[in-house]
């Protein structure tokens, strides 16, 4: 079954800390895989994808097929970093993106 | 100002009632999306169409029902079927080719009286 999982649904840390929100998927296959950022009071939005193995506001992501994780990460966090955070798997050929439940990091000064 | 636009963001259903959600983009994008979310859980895909005229079931559709008569507007109807309607429905479109990136409307609050 395909499967996105977010075992945190909160996840608070204090400013200039490390940050690393979990995600973990179940795919027979190639998936792909991206993060979606919510900030208060705006839409949801592609964060990053991994096949583009970029950083995004200091977050990178790394693909790690043999633990079928797909960590978010930044070395310290900023207030403005705050946000509802989702990991989404879509399987190579799919039209249909696949969420996890999210996880809410919350950054305090 | 080019987005999505969802409508109304605040809806009531009684028994019974079939309601419609209203969603509109301008971004002259091919595909768009219906995702519901319930507390703690993900977005779960209810339709979604590549093309005018046509669309496809996701995950949960049963329930609700959807047209695509034009490129820019994908309704969905929540029908008296769906026994458990009450969920924040988010609308969604992408370019055709590159799906990942979706761009989200503000979405429309559900709930039954």
């Amino acid at each position: 079954a395909q499967r996105v999982t977010q075992p945190e649904k909160l996840l608070s840390v204090f400013k200039g800390a490390p940050v690393e929100l979990k995600c973990n998927y179940s795919y027979s296959g190639s998936p792909e895989l991206f993060w979606y950022v919510q900030y208060s009071r705006q839409r949801l939005q592609l964060l990053l994808r991994h096949i583009s193995r970029e950083s995004i506001k200091g977050f990178t992501a790394d693909l790690n097929k043999g633990e079928t994780s797909f960590h978010l990460k930044k070395p310290f966090a900023q207030e403005e970093d705050s946000a509802m955070y989702y990991c989404a798997l879509r399987g190579v050929g799919s039209y249909k993106l696949i969420f996890g439940s999210g996880t809410r990091l919350l950054v305090r000064p | 100002d080019g987005g999505i636009t969802q409508s109304p963001k605040y809806l009531f259903r009684k028994e019974g009632q079939n309601v419609t959600l209203s969603c509109e983009q301008n971004l002259n994008h091919d595909a768009m999306y219906w995702y519901r979310q319930d507390p703690g859980q993900g977005l779960r895909l209810i339709y979604y169409s590549q093309i005018v005229n046509d669309f496809q079931k996701g995950d949960i559709a049963e329930g609700y029902s959807v047209s695509r008569e034009k490129k820019e507007s994908f309704p969905l109807t929540v029908t008296s079927a769906q026994k458990n309607p009450t969920a924040f429905y988010l609308c969604a479109s992408s370019i055709r080719d590159r799906n990942e990136k979706l761009f989200f409307g503000s979405g429309t609050q559900l709930s039954v009286l």
